[in-house]
């Protein structure tokens, strides 16, 4: 299946940053570039997702950039809250393989 | 998007015995339903696509005849681990490809063997 690394494993910012996590894959012909949340305990949910014929979108403190030349997405949360806290995975496509995770920490 | 129903949310059992987990898709009719296995701190590893009214396409290095896939009807998939042992013990969750919505997970069954 499609290879996505996703960076970083652990990300810590404080109450109010901004975050971002990246992944990277390698099948041009990937065309679909959801990303989900999960709390501990719980199944992931989608919390945004972007196509390939558009190159960002964003959903109040959420947005996804797209870089298709550079086979990258990235998800970035603005203003962030310690509700934030939570492992995010992306995934390519519908071949439904995930990253490796990126575990969110918001210190109030 | 759908609506996703696992249940039990956990499950402890003797080591041997068998485990059913259900997974309900609620509002939308799921011809296909995934099942994943999540170690703590690891990312969810895709076990098996489960297929109504035919046999379960397992990932490679999955035993089909440990873990068990019934699809019998479009808004239900089963997921039995058999003979189970503690190396069993582990996250398991279900999803539901809900059209443009991406893909719908239930809310994960913590199964723990002893």
């Amino acid at each position: 299946g499609e290879n996505v690394e996703q960076h970083p494993s652990t990300l810590s910012v404080q109450e109010g940053d901004s975050a971002v996590i990246k992944c990277t894959y390698s099948d041009s012909a990937s065309n679909y570039f959801p990303w989900y949340k999960q709390e501990l305990g719980k199944g992931p949910q989608l919390i945004i997702d972007i196509r390939s014929n558009v190159g960002e979108k964003k959903d109040q403190r959420i947005a996804v950039t797209l870089n298709k030349t550079a086979k990258h997405f990235s998800l970035h949360i603005t203003e962030t809250q310690p509700e934030d806290s939570a492992v995010y995975f992306c995934a390519i496509n519908n071949d439904m393989r995930f990253g490796a995770g990126t575990r969110l920490t918001v210190k109030p | 998007g759908a609506v996703v129903s696992q249940h039990p949310s956990r499950v402890i059992c003797k080591s041997g015995t068998s485990v059913k987990i259900e997974c309900r898709s609620l509002d939308f009719q799921a011809t296909t339903m995934f099942w994943y296995r999540q170690f703590p701190k690891q990312s969810l590893m895709l076990m098996a696509t489960s297929n109504e009214g035919s046999k379960a396409t397992y990932e490679q290095g999955v035993e089909k005849d440990k873990f068990l896939i019934n699809h019998a009807s479009l808004t239900l998939s089963t997921l039995t681990v058999t003979s189970a042992h503690p190396e069993d013990s582990s996250f398991y969750i279900c999803s539901v490809a809900s059209g443009n919505y991406g893909y719908t997970f239930g809310s994960g069954t913590r199964l723990t063997v002893v």
